[in-house]
């Protein structure tokens, strides 16, 4: 099983200042099946990032995502208010089984 | 426009079982894998399985093996999760979700918060 551990665990940030979210894989990731979410209170996740770096549809270009094997970052270039939220990396490489990291949540400071 | 609606939120006595739906609507309900993913209170996300809706085949996570069932009944685009021996610690909400070809997009019920207390 691979395990995915995030840091940090809490981002503290302003409006306007760039977020750096990391994810490491206990086993490298095949093919950079690697995806992010984005959750807010009381909704289902939604998904940013897909195959390590390419951006789902109608996501802003200010989030993005990169990394291979074992080391993944998402990056939010500019924070809204909007984006603080809590994060998830996922793996879909090992399928039938999917897994996810323990979240990252981006607060305002 | 796709849609996954699931079924309300329930409270269960420990040692119950409890079986949460999920309607499929807006694209073709056999397609794609519908998955099962659940979050206890504050915490992160927790993969449980997965069912072929067209054959009706399941994979479910390992520790979940024995105690998880997940069935689908296709004249109504309805997918099923039922979950017996039920502990407190399954208090969480449940969702449902599917990804398109290439994990391209993402696909989410609403979620359905399963309450286990005596």
């Amino acid at each position: 099983e691979i395990v995915l551990t995030q840091s940090p665990g809490t981002l503290s940030l302003s409006p306007g200042e760039r977020a750096t979210l990391s994810c490491r894989a206990s086993q490298s990731v095949s093919s950079s099946y690697l995806a992010w979410y984005q959750q807010k209170p009381g909704q289902a996740p939604r998904l940013l990032i897909y195959g390590a770096s390419s951006r789902a549809t109608g996501i802003p270009d200010r989030f993005s995502g990169s990394g291979s094997g074992t080391d993944f970052t998402l990056t939010i270039s500019r924070l809204e208010p909007e984006d603080f939220a809590v994060y998830y990396c996922q793996q879909y490489g090992s399928s039938p089984r999917l897994t996810f990291g323990g979240g990252t949540k981006v607060e305002i400071k | 426009q796709v849609q996954l609606v699931q079924s309300g939120a329930e409270v269960k006595k420990p040692g119950a079982s409890v079986k949460v739906s999920c309607k499929a609507s807006g694209y073709t309900f056999t397609g794609y894998y519908m998955h099962w993913v659940r979050q206890a209170p504050g915490q992160g996300l927790e993969w449980m399985g997965r069912i072929n809706p067209n054959s009706g085949g399941t994979n479910y996570a390992q520790k979940f093996q024995g105690r998880v069932t997940m069935t689908r009944d296709t004249s109504i685009s309805t997918a099923y999760m039922e979950l017996s021996r039920l502990r407190s610690d399954d208090t969480a909400v449940y969702y449902c979700a599917w990804w398109s070809s290439s994990w391209v997009q993402s696909f989410w019920g609403q979620g359905t918060l399963v309450t286990v207390s005596s």
